[in-house]
């Protein structure tokens, strides 16, 4: 167990609806990363918060969005959903920002399904 | 920009026999590199890490990988597969630059051992 809890581990919805993905991290880790994993594109860095700032953004769509709020918790928000967006959707978080030699913790994913 | 080359989607080995997972990496300066292993159904598990010195590491359930900066490859070994470590192998990298850089991780390699 890394102590980074994924809400809900699964989901399914229509095509045009919105989600929202919930994460837990650590306890006293400051910073949360969100990644998108799929089979034709493997695992893809969406965003980074740290102590409530997003702190570096990657490949995010402008219908995903996400935030962190003062107890570190953090939710990632998918909106128009298209049949693309089914994937599994990972949280991870580590003690300090980033530029960091320390490893990341992984929850278990939310799996996503657009139908 | 950081990328992650893992040349196999696939590597087979008999249980017993070594097994090399591959992966090459790209950076503007110097790499910290990670191995992760993700079991099915699960959030990914960091293995081990590169940052300074040896160029030979040790990580977790017998996994070592050795770092070759003019090669720019960082490959996984283990010196007698177990079929319990048939699962998919993901290996990341993050530029040792100031500032904020995500971890980037290649599409993985799906190891499977057979008995």
């Amino acid at each position: 167990d890394s102590g980074v809890t994924q809400t809900p581990k699964h989901l399914i919805t229509a095509t045009g609806q919105r989600v929202t993905l919930r994460c837990s991290p650590r306890s006293g880790d400051l910073s949360v990363y969100w990644y998108q994993q799929s089979l034709d594109q493997g695992l893809q860095f969406l965003i980074q918060y740290y102590n409530g700032e997003e702190r570096a953004k990657g490949n995010i769509l402008e219908r995903f969005s996400a935030q962190q709020f003062p107890d570190l918790h953090s939710e990632l928000n998918l909106s128009s959903l298209e049949l693309g967006d089914s994937a599994l959707y990972f949280c991870a978080s580590s003690p300090q920002g980033g530029g960091t030699t320390g490893e990341l913790f992984f929850g278990e994913g939310s799996r996503l399904t657009v139908l | 920009a950081q990328s992650v080359a893992q040349p196999e989607d696939q590597v087979n080995v008999a249980e017993g026999n070594p097994l090399t997972v591959k992966c090459t990496y790209s950076v503007s300066g110097n790499p910290y590199l990670f191995w992760y292993v993700q079991y099915p159904n699960r959030g990914l598990q960091f293995l081990l890490k590169y940052i300074t010195g040896d160029n030979l590491v040790k990580g977790s359930y017998g996994f070592e990988a050795e770092f070759n900066k003019s090669q720019t490859s960082f490959h996984l070994k283990k010196p007698s597969a177990l079929v319990s470590d048939s699962a998919l192998y993901f290996c990341a990298v993050r530029d040792r630059v100031p500032g904020n850089t995500p971890l980037v991780f290649g599409k993985g390699t799906r190891l499977s051992v057979i008995a």
